[in-house]
């Protein structure tokens, strides 16, 4: 099992650029999970799946978007890219009770 | 609302020194879980335990041990014989136990630098 998948690892965009994280887990977990990352603040919840087709905001979902047509992927979408989404962005996934199993992160930097 | 503090910012001490990293979180929920994380200098988060409100026995892992005290609120993470590979950042995080809430509300961090 590769665990949780994301890509790409590193990113640089220039305001209003858009982009989609992509995020892929291989152990049928039905729940995946946005955080963001930034100094200071430990990490933060952008948006959540508790399973295919559901989907749900968490604490700073604006200026993302997410779907959930698949168990395994969790796709996160930048539509117009702000220098305030310059973070380190995790996806997790978990199953049933477990506890969340995180990927290696991206790391994004508006300009 | 769920908050998690984790008061001390960084942490140095000389390799071998025990070392307690602080947690103190605040919920009015009386079911939930309370998380440690670890986040090497390679980046990735590594779960260390998890622990349910239900359950305040102690528990210890090798050099880790844990002490959940729900009286304080605090959930205290020791490490006895620190090595220069526990150096990173560690994360105190909680999360509520109700059906659909999928919220872990984290700590800022606490940055523990081993010094060989």
């Amino acid at each position: 099992n590769a665990g949780v998948t994301q890509t790409p690892k590193f990113q640089v965009l220039k305001t209003g650029q858009s982009m989609t994280l992509q995020c892929a887990q291989d152990m049928n977990h039905e729940y995946m999970s946005w955080y963001r990352q930034d100094p200071g603040m430990g990490l933060r919840l952008i948006h959540y799946s508790v399973g295919a087709g559901i989907t749900d905001q968490g604490e700073v979902p604006n200026g993302y978007n997410v779907s959930r047509s698949t168990t395994e992927d969790f796709p996160l979408r930048l539509l117009s890219a702000a220098p305030s989404q310059t973070s380190v962005y995790f996806c997790a996934s978990r199953l049933d009770n477990s506890p969340l199993h995180f990927g290696n992160g991206t790391r994004l930097t508006v300009t | 609302a769920q908050k998690v503090t984790q008061a001390q910012t960084e942490i140095s001490v000389v390799e071998k020194e025990d070392v307690t990293l602080d947690c103190v979180y605040e919920t009015r929920d009386t079911t939930y879980y309370l998380f440690w994380y670890k986040q090497p200098p390679s980046g990735e988060l590594v779960f260390l335990i998890r622990r349910n409100s239900f359950d305040e026995q102690n528990e210890i892992s090798g050099r880790y041990s844990w002490n959940f005290q729900k009286s304080t609120s605090s959930f205290n993470f020791t490490i006895t014989a620190s090595q220069v590979v526990d150096s990173a950042v560690y994360f105190c995080a909680l999360k509520l136990s109700n059906f659909g809430n999928e919220k872990l509300t984290f700590g800022t961090g606490t940055r523990l630098t081993i010094i060989p």
